[in-house]
């Protein structure tokens, strides 16, 4: 069975700061882990995907993640926060080759002035 | 323009009523799926497509019923027999083994 962790509810940082979002998972498979963002009353955009390529996935929106085996994690980074990044961040994760996703309960990402 | 209507975005029902939510999507996707989000909680999976004229219940289809008679389309019923419907809505799509796209989400509020 598949299961995610998203290991912090809030995380607060300063504008200019970095981004650090953690999220570990457990899968019988070789998953395939998504990252997606939620602003307000909206829907959920992907920021990135890892898919058994290179374990350094880079997004949209200066984000980056890395794909850790050994950790089973595939925590989310940015270097410099922007006011804009304030939102709702969820880590999925989806069994190799099934498209049935797992979501984590999501991580609210304040970025203070 | 590709992507994934939802309409309405507010939805108001009386208890006792069914209601239901429209989702269609241009992609050309053959995999669809509704999810509810409850405030502060992640995404549960209610129903999914994977083709037209089939489709499997998720985690918590009780209340729920769908149909996908087209591939563009998957409406989603919210029954009387969903005793706590009021949530946010997000339908999503996706070829078989990719990421899902979501469409921006349908608010229900039981009065």
């Amino acid at each position: 069975a598949q299961s995610v962790t998203q290991l912090d509810s809030h995380v607060s940082v300063s504008e200019g700061t970095p981004v650090l979002l953690r999220c570990n998972y457990s899968s019988s498979y070789s998953p395939s882990l998504f990252w997606y963002v939620q602003h307000p009353n909206k829907g959920l955009q992907l920021l990135l995907k890892y898919t058994s390529a290179a374990t350094l996935v880079k997004g949209i929106n200066g984000f980056e993640a890395e794909f850790k085996k050994s950790e089973t994690s595939f925590h989310l980074t940015k270097p410099s926060a922007h006011m804009s990044d304030a939102a709702e961040y969820f880590c999925v994760v989806s069994p190799w080759g099934g498209q049935n996703f797992v979501f984590g309960p999501g991580t609210r990402l304040s970025v203070l002035p | 323009d590709g992507g994934i209507t939802q309409s309405p975005k507010y939805l108001f029902r009386k208890e006792g009523q069914n209601v239901t939510l429209s989702c269609e999507q241009n992609l050309n996707h053959d995999a669809m799926y509704w999810y509810r989000q409850d405030p502060g909680q992640g995404l549960r999976l209610i129903y999914y497509s994977q083709i037209v004229n089939d489709f499997q219940k998720g985690d918590i289809a009780e209340g729920y019923s769908v149909s996908r008679e087209k591939k563009e389309s998957f409406p989603l019923t919210v029954t009387s027999a969903q005793k706590n419907p009021t949530a946010f809505y997000l339908c999503a799509s996706s070829i078989m083994v990719d990421e899902q796209f979501f469409g921006p989400g349908t608010r229900l509020t039981v009065l």
